[in-house]
């Protein structure tokens, strides 16, 4: 079973400030993580996401996420936001079984980014 | 190159009625998953189709079912209707086998009242 847990539910920032979204996740086998953002009354869109090798991963929108094994966490940063990037965002993972699998993901509660002027 | 499409938008039922959401996945996906999203929570994985079968499911009553066409479309159908079935409906594809990269719809927000 998996589990994730963003440890954030609102995140108020100003403009063109650094954010960190956090996210955590239990796992009992190798999963893949992912980062989506929510616009009002809109699906889901892929900012990025983990599956192998540098730990660091670059996104779209200037978004970052660094993944650390040991402590099983895969925040979510960006070092000066806009007004724009006011959204929902969602921690996910899913496991490295393979085939059919990889359509099960694990979401988070989101972590509702505001950001002011 | 069209995303994935869901109809309808938006819908309101009755108590105990019955739905159909429709879903056509991203051209050259063969796989479609749908999820629940309630409100102020993160999407709920249902079950996903793959070559017509369900796969996979996950923790919801047999009244949530579905179905997919030969040509990879998908609906799900939702039978005897609860207040808590209201909720945006997400449909998500991907292509078997490839590394994971789901792309959603912008759902169906499904009222019952």
């Amino acid at each position: 079973a998996q589990s994730v847990t963003q440890l954030d539910s609102q995140v108020p920032v100003f403009e063109e400030a650094p954010v960190e979204l956090r996210c955590n996740y239990s796992s009992s086998v190798s999963v893949y993580l992912f980062w989506y953002v929510q616009y009002p009354n809109q699906g889901l869109q892929l900012l990025l996401k983990y599956l192998s090798g540098s730990t660091l991963v670059k996104g779209i929108n200037g978004f970052e996420a660094e993944f650390n094994k040991s402590q099983t966490s895969f925040h979510l940063r960006k070092p000066s936001v806009h007004i724009s990037d006011t959204a929902e965002y969602f921690c996910a993972v899913s496991d490295r079984t393979g085939g059919t699998s990889y359509g099960k993901l694990t979401f988070g509660q989101g972590t509702i980014l505001t950001v002011h002027p | 190159d069209a995303g994935v499409t869901q109809s309808p938008t938006h819908l309101i039922k009755t108590r105990g009625q019955q739905v159909t959401l429709r879903c056509s996945p991203k051209s050259g996906h063969d796989t479609v998953s749908w999820y629940q999203q309630a409100l102020g929570q993160g999407p709920q994985f249902i079950f996903q189709y793959y070559e017509e079968e369900e796969r996979q499911r996950g923790n919801f009553p047999d009244r949530f079912s579905g179905h997919q066409f030969p040509n990879y479309s998908s609906e799900l159908n939702v039978n005897a209707l609860l207040l808590g079935d209201s909720a945006l409906y997400l449909c998500a594809s991907s292509q078997v086998g490839q590394p994971p990269s789901l792309h959603f719809g912008n759902g169906t927000r499904l009222t019952v009242t």
